[in-house]
Protein backbone atom coordinates (compact mmCIF):
# COMPACT_ATOMS: atom_id res chain seq x y z
CA UNK A 1 0.00 0.00 0.00
CA UNK A 2 3.05 2.08 0.80
CA UNK A 3 4.72 1.41 -2.71
CA UNK A 4 5.74 3.76 -5.29
CA UNK A 5 6.98 2.22 -8.16
CA UNK A 6 9.31 3.94 -10.47
CA UNK A 7 10.26 2.78 -14.50
CA UNK A 8 12.54 2.91 -16.10
CA UNK A 9 15.18 2.28 -13.58
CA UNK A 10 17.77 3.97 -16.38
CA UNK A 11 17.12 6.08 -19.07
CA UNK A 12 19.49 7.08 -22.54
CA UNK A 13 17.65 9.92 -24.70
CA UNK A 14 19.67 12.29 -27.23
CA UNK A 15 19.34 15.61 -27.23
CA UNK A 16 16.84 17.11 -28.14
CA UNK A 17 14.29 14.24 -27.31
CA UNK A 18 11.95 13.60 -25.15
CA UNK A 19 12.22 11.82 -21.75
CA UNK A 20 9.48 9.90 -20.10
CA UNK A 21 9.72 8.50 -16.78
CA UNK A 22 6.74 7.03 -15.40
CA UNK A 23 5.34 5.93 -11.42
CA UNK A 24 2.80 3.82 -10.08
CA UNK A 25 1.07 3.84 -6.87
CA UNK A 26 -1.82 1.92 -4.55
CA UNK A 27 -2.34 3.91 -1.99
CA UNK A 28 -5.28 5.99 -2.81
CA UNK A 29 -5.11 8.27 -0.06
CA UNK A 30 -1.71 9.96 -1.84
CA UNK A 31 -2.87 13.52 -2.80
CA UNK A 32 0.96 14.91 -3.39
CA UNK A 33 2.90 13.70 -6.11
CA UNK A 34 6.17 15.51 -6.61
CA UNK A 35 9.51 14.82 -8.76
CA UNK A 36 12.84 15.13 -7.43
CA UNK A 37 15.97 15.83 -9.26
CA UNK A 38 18.88 14.56 -7.77
CA UNK A 39 22.75 15.68 -9.05
CA UNK A 40 25.34 13.10 -7.55
CA UNK A 41 26.97 15.08 -4.50
CA UNK A 42 23.82 17.05 -3.85
CA UNK A 43 19.99 16.35 -2.16
CA UNK A 44 17.33 16.04 -3.86
CA UNK A 45 15.73 19.55 -5.59
CA UNK A 46 11.88 19.70 -6.16
CA UNK A 47 11.36 19.74 -9.42
CA UNK A 48 7.56 20.19 -9.94
CA UNK A 49 4.59 18.78 -8.34
CA UNK A 50 0.71 17.95 -8.95
CA UNK A 51 -2.39 16.91 -7.11
CA UNK A 52 -4.93 14.53 -8.23
CA UNK A 53 -7.40 16.69 -8.69
CA UNK A 54 -5.74 18.06 -12.40
CA UNK A 55 -4.69 15.68 -15.04
CA UNK A 56 -1.65 17.79 -16.06
CA UNK A 57 0.97 20.51 -15.17
CA UNK A 58 3.51 21.97 -17.15
CA UNK A 59 6.87 24.23 -16.26
CA UNK A 60 9.32 25.34 -18.96
CA UNK A 61 10.26 22.07 -20.79
CA UNK A 62 8.63 19.47 -17.37
CA UNK A 63 5.36 17.90 -17.57
CA UNK A 64 3.57 15.63 -15.05
CA UNK A 65 0.64 13.78 -16.61
CA UNK A 66 -1.43 12.05 -13.86
CA UNK A 67 -3.97 9.19 -14.59
CA UNK A 68 -6.30 9.30 -11.31
CA UNK A 69 -8.34 5.80 -12.16
CA UNK A 70 -4.87 4.38 -13.28
CA UNK A 71 -3.33 5.58 -10.23
CA UNK A 72 -0.36 6.59 -12.24
CA UNK A 73 1.83 10.02 -13.07
CA UNK A 74 4.70 10.70 -15.10
CA UNK A 75 7.22 13.26 -16.07
CA UNK A 76 8.17 14.56 -19.80
CA UNK A 77 11.00 16.27 -20.46
CA UNK A 78 10.73 17.94 -23.32
CA UNK A 79 14.17 19.32 -25.67
CA UNK A 80 15.87 16.99 -23.01
CA UNK A 81 19.86 18.30 -22.45
CA UNK A 82 22.91 17.00 -21.17
CA UNK A 83 22.38 19.48 -18.45
CA UNK A 84 19.13 17.32 -17.78
CA UNK A 85 21.48 14.67 -16.75
CA UNK A 86 20.60 13.41 -13.19
CA UNK A 87 18.57 10.70 -11.48
CA UNK A 88 14.65 11.66 -10.97
CA UNK A 89 12.71 10.06 -8.29
CA UNK A 90 8.90 10.34 -7.98
CA UNK A 91 7.12 10.69 -4.90
CA UNK A 92 3.58 10.84 -3.05
CA UNK A 93 2.26 11.64 0.32
CA UNK A 94 -0.76 11.52 2.49
CA UNK A 95 -1.40 15.75 3.35
CA UNK A 96 0.81 17.52 0.66
CA UNK A 97 2.03 20.87 1.10
CA UNK A 98 2.23 21.86 4.78
CA UNK A 99 1.16 18.28 6.35
CA UNK A 100 2.48 16.54 9.06
CA UNK A 101 2.84 13.65 6.35
CA UNK A 102 6.31 11.82 5.13
CA UNK A 103 6.96 11.09 1.47
CA UNK A 104 7.76 7.44 0.33
CA UNK A 105 9.81 7.66 -2.71
CA UNK A 106 10.27 5.84 -6.35
CA UNK A 107 13.54 3.93 -6.76
CA UNK A 108 14.66 6.41 -9.15
CA UNK A 109 15.61 7.13 -12.93
CA UNK A 110 19.29 7.63 -13.71
CA UNK A 111 18.90 9.93 -17.11
CA UNK A 112 21.88 10.14 -19.38
CA UNK A 113 21.20 12.61 -22.21
CA UNK A 114 23.48 12.24 -24.74
CA UNK A 115 24.48 15.55 -27.09
CA UNK B 1 11.08 27.87 0.47
CA UNK B 2 12.92 27.10 3.01
CA UNK B 3 16.64 26.65 3.18
CA UNK B 4 18.47 23.87 4.82
CA UNK B 5 22.10 23.83 6.06
CA UNK B 6 23.34 20.65 7.03
CA UNK B 7 26.19 19.38 8.55
CA UNK B 8 28.87 18.22 7.90
CA UNK B 9 28.56 17.46 4.29
CA UNK B 10 30.82 14.82 4.28
CA UNK B 11 32.77 12.66 7.04
CA UNK B 12 34.55 9.43 7.00
CA UNK B 13 34.63 7.44 10.99
CA UNK B 14 36.03 4.65 12.24
CA UNK B 15 33.37 1.48 12.71
CA UNK B 16 32.34 1.41 16.68
CA UNK B 17 32.47 5.80 16.81
CA UNK B 18 29.42 7.94 16.75
CA UNK B 19 28.34 11.06 14.41
CA UNK B 20 26.63 13.77 15.24
CA UNK B 21 25.07 15.53 12.11
CA UNK B 22 23.23 18.57 12.53
CA UNK B 23 20.39 20.28 10.51
CA UNK B 24 19.45 23.76 10.63
CA UNK B 25 15.98 25.55 8.51
CA UNK B 26 15.58 29.33 8.11
CA UNK B 27 12.16 29.11 8.90
CA UNK B 28 10.07 27.43 12.18
CA UNK B 29 8.62 24.05 11.05
CA UNK B 30 6.51 21.96 12.86
CA UNK B 31 8.34 18.53 11.51
CA UNK B 32 11.37 17.81 10.13
CA UNK B 33 12.19 14.40 8.90
CA UNK B 34 15.28 12.24 8.44
CA UNK B 35 15.92 9.93 5.74
CA UNK B 36 18.99 7.80 4.40
CA UNK B 37 19.90 6.88 0.85
CA UNK B 38 22.59 4.24 0.50
CA UNK B 39 24.71 4.08 -2.45
CA UNK B 40 22.64 4.34 -5.96
CA UNK B 41 19.90 3.68 -3.68
CA UNK B 42 16.48 5.83 -3.05
CA UNK B 43 15.40 7.73 -0.26
CA UNK B 44 14.09 5.96 3.06
CA UNK B 45 12.67 7.56 6.10
CA UNK B 46 14.57 7.19 9.17
CA UNK B 47 12.44 8.80 11.51
CA UNK B 48 9.90 11.98 12.24
CA UNK B 49 10.94 14.72 14.73
CA UNK B 50 8.88 16.75 16.11
CA UNK B 51 9.91 19.73 18.75
CA UNK B 52 8.79 18.62 21.95
CA UNK B 53 8.05 15.02 21.63
CA UNK B 54 9.92 11.73 21.06
CA UNK B 55 11.03 11.23 17.64
CA UNK B 56 8.71 8.25 15.49
CA UNK B 57 10.54 5.82 14.19
CA UNK B 58 10.10 3.64 11.03
CA UNK B 59 10.34 0.35 10.90
CA UNK B 60 13.72 -0.96 10.82
CA UNK B 61 15.19 1.75 12.41
CA UNK B 62 15.49 2.09 16.45
CA UNK B 63 16.30 4.74 18.33
CA UNK B 64 19.50 3.48 20.21
CA UNK B 65 20.77 3.26 16.87
CA UNK B 66 19.87 6.67 15.57
CA UNK B 67 18.97 9.17 18.77
CA UNK B 68 17.30 12.77 17.58
CA UNK B 69 17.26 15.60 18.89
CA UNK B 70 15.02 18.40 18.35
CA UNK B 71 15.43 21.38 20.71
CA UNK B 72 13.58 23.87 18.57
CA UNK B 73 11.47 24.38 15.71
CA UNK B 74 14.30 25.66 13.56
CA UNK B 75 17.02 22.60 14.55
CA UNK B 76 17.53 18.92 14.72
CA UNK B 77 20.65 16.62 15.24
CA UNK B 78 20.73 12.99 14.39
CA UNK B 79 23.37 10.57 15.32
CA UNK B 80 24.34 7.63 13.92
CA UNK B 81 25.54 5.74 16.95
CA UNK B 82 28.37 2.65 16.91
CA UNK B 83 28.37 2.99 13.60
CA UNK B 84 29.68 -0.24 10.66
CA UNK B 85 30.04 0.17 6.87
CA UNK B 86 26.71 -0.86 6.52
CA UNK B 87 25.57 2.37 8.26
CA UNK B 88 28.20 4.10 5.15
CA UNK B 89 25.24 6.34 3.16
CA UNK B 90 23.73 9.78 2.36
CA UNK B 91 21.85 11.26 5.30
CA UNK B 92 19.44 14.12 4.59
CA UNK B 93 17.25 15.90 6.62
CA UNK B 94 13.81 17.76 5.26
CA UNK B 95 10.90 19.68 5.74
CA UNK B 96 7.89 20.56 4.85
CA UNK B 97 7.17 24.48 5.74
CA UNK B 98 4.01 24.70 3.45
CA UNK B 99 4.33 26.87 0.47
CA UNK B 100 6.62 25.32 -1.71
CA UNK B 101 6.45 21.30 -0.58
CA UNK B 102 9.24 19.00 0.81
CA UNK B 103 12.79 20.50 0.74
CA UNK B 104 16.25 18.78 1.31
CA UNK B 105 19.03 19.48 3.23
CA UNK B 106 22.31 18.95 1.01
CA UNK B 107 22.93 15.52 3.03
CA UNK B 108 26.09 14.26 4.88
CA UNK B 109 27.95 11.40 2.78
CA UNK B 110 28.91 9.14 5.48
CA UNK B 111 31.90 6.91 5.19
CA UNK B 112 32.47 3.85 7.81
CA UNK B 113 36.01 2.20 7.44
Amino acid sequence: QQQVKQSPQSLIVQKGGISIINCAYENTAFDYFPWYQQFPGKGPALLIAIRPDVSEKKEGRFTISFNKSAKQFSLHIMDSQPGDSATYFCAASAGGIGSQGNLIFGKGTKLSVKP
Amino acid sequence: SAVISQKPSRDICQRGTSLTIQCQVDSQVTMMFWYRQQPGQSLTLIATANQGSEATYESGFVIDKFPISRPNLTFSTLTVSNMSPEDSSIYLCSVNPGDYGYTFGSGTRLTVV
